[in-house]
């Protein structure tokens, strides 16, 4: 059975705080994603990677950044958060094109 | 630009009343058209994928269909279970594993 985990279902952090979320594939495979979803916008593509110390810009970089160190393990990092990344943050990972992503559970982010 | 558009935004059925939702899609070359759930505050569930016009998947009370244009979810005799946002995105040939998605229908069942 398939498993991405994410590290937090809920979180709460201050603006300008540094802001590290994680998650882990067990099925490996060597391409993972981050999106993040608000009502109204959908899923949007943040940043991905392709393998490991590979990254490539989304659809909406900007604010973020990410660290994959080892083919499990994706991390997106908010260097100083903001109130405009409260959201909700869905990893997901795939064999490759043409085959499908897994999600994981989601981390809600909500910055104050 | 690749686009997906789903509709209707919301559905209200009754136990049993089959219905179907629409994913229309603009893509240069399309490569995949896949169909996930997604239940209030977790993340989505993959359901289907299709690859060419004329394919047809089922699951259960599900049934996806795909045309060169739009994609349909059949939902046949669904129940009160079957209430979730259904979520539709495209991949491009020229778009390596990227996904596009369209804004999703949230489908309400009621006993």
């Amino acid at each position: 059975d398939v498993k991405v985990t994410q590290s937090s279902r809920y979180l709460v952090k201050r603006t300008g705080e540094k802001v590290f979320l994680e998650c882990v594939q067990d099925m490996d495979h060597e391409n993972m994603f981050w999106y993040r979803q608000d009502p109204g916008l959908g899923l949007r593509l943040i940043y991905f990677s392709y393998d490991v110390k590979m990254k490539e810009k989304g659809d909406i970089p900007e604010g973020y950044s990410v660290s994959r160190e080892k083919k499990e393990r994706f991390s997106l990092i908010l260097e100083s958060a903001s109130t405009n990344q409260t959201s909700m943050y869905l990893c997901a990972s795939t064999r490759g094109p043409n085959y499908e992503q897994y999600f994981g559970p989601g981390t809600r982010l909500t910055v104050t | 630009e690749d686009q997906v558009t789903q509709s209707p935004e919301a559905l209200r059925l009754q136990e049993g009343e089959s219905s179907s939702l629409n994913c229309s899609y603009t893509v240069s070359g399309l490569r995949g058209l896949f169909w996930y759930r997604q239940d209030p505050g977790k993340g989505p569930e993959f359901l289907f994928t299709l690859y060419s016009a004329g394919e047809e998947k089922e699951k259960e009370r599900l049934k996806a269909t795909l045309t060169k244009k739009e994609s349909f979810l059949h939902i046949t005799a669904p129940k009160p279970e079957d209430s979730a946002t259904y979520l539709c995105a495209v991949q491009a040939a020229a778009a390596g594993n990227k996904l596009t998605f369209g804004g999703g229908t949230r489908v309400l069942v009621k006993p």
